[in-house]
């Protein structure tokens, strides 16, 4: 059965700095993985979907990779903001299933 | 931009009641999800629907749940007799295909407080 973490938990960091958001899956036959953004009472917003023969996938500030073998994926978050400030969830699809998703790493960037 | 409505927003609810969840998926999408998301814990999976039939769906997805898709464009969640344990942020999500390369894009969700 898939079980999904993330690492950190929780994570502050002053504006501007670089960050890395971990994500490990333990079943590594996965179909794809989706990196989602949670506010505080509201929906998922999806921010990357790499597929499971994808190493990487880049969105503005946003780069997401994939290391099935290690059952691995980071989410980079280049020159954070304020507005970056959210929840973080990873969710992975194994083949013939639907996501299971992770715990979430909650982002505090601070002025 | 497409996006995935759901309504209500916040539903307050009796033990034991019914209540219907609905969504509105992305008009070009083929296939339809149920989460829900207790508070503190994990996204979880309940059902998927596709083709006017549930394709799958979760230990969670027991007997008093049901799913339907009652005209083209909604698409609602049912539960019959509500239990406190119900109470949960409810999302639904579409998504074009079932592909590796699909992604699946959320509703803002239905807070649902059973008293």
């Amino acid at each position: 059965k898939q079980e999904v973490t993330q690492i950190p938990a929780a994570l502050s960091v002053p504006e501007g700095e670089n960050l890395v958001l971990n994500c490990s899956f333990t079943d590594s036959a996965i179909y794809n993985l989706q990196w989602f953004r949670q506010d505080p009472g509201k929906g998922l917003t999806s921010l990357l979907l790499i597929q499971s023969s994808q190493r990487e996938q880049t969105s503005g500030r946003l780069n997401a990779s994939l290391d099935k073998s290690s059952g691995r994926s980071t989410l980079y978050i280049a020159a954070s903001q304020p507005g970056d400030s959210a929840t973080y969830l990873c969710a992975v699809r194994n083949y013939g299933q639907n996501f299971v998703f992770g715990p979430g790493t909650r982002l505090s960037v601070l002025p | 931009e497409p996006e995935v409505t759901q309504t209500p927003s916040h539903q307050v609810t009796q033990m034991g009641q019914e209540v219907i969840l609905r969504c509105v998926p992305i008009s070009n999408h083929l296939y339809f999800y149920w989460y829900r998301q207790i508070l503190g814990q994990k996204v979880e999976f309940l059902v998927s629907f596709y083709n006017n039939e549930i394709s799958e769906k979760s230990e969670i997805f027991d007997d008093q749940f049901s799913v339907e898709r009652p005209d083209g464009s909604n698409f609602t969640l049912k539960i019959r007799s509500t239990k406190l344990e119900d109470s949960a942020m409810y999302f639904c999500a579409s998504s074009e295909g079932s592909g590796q390369y699909n992604e699946q894009f959320f509703g803002p969700g239905t807070r649902l407080t059973v008293l």
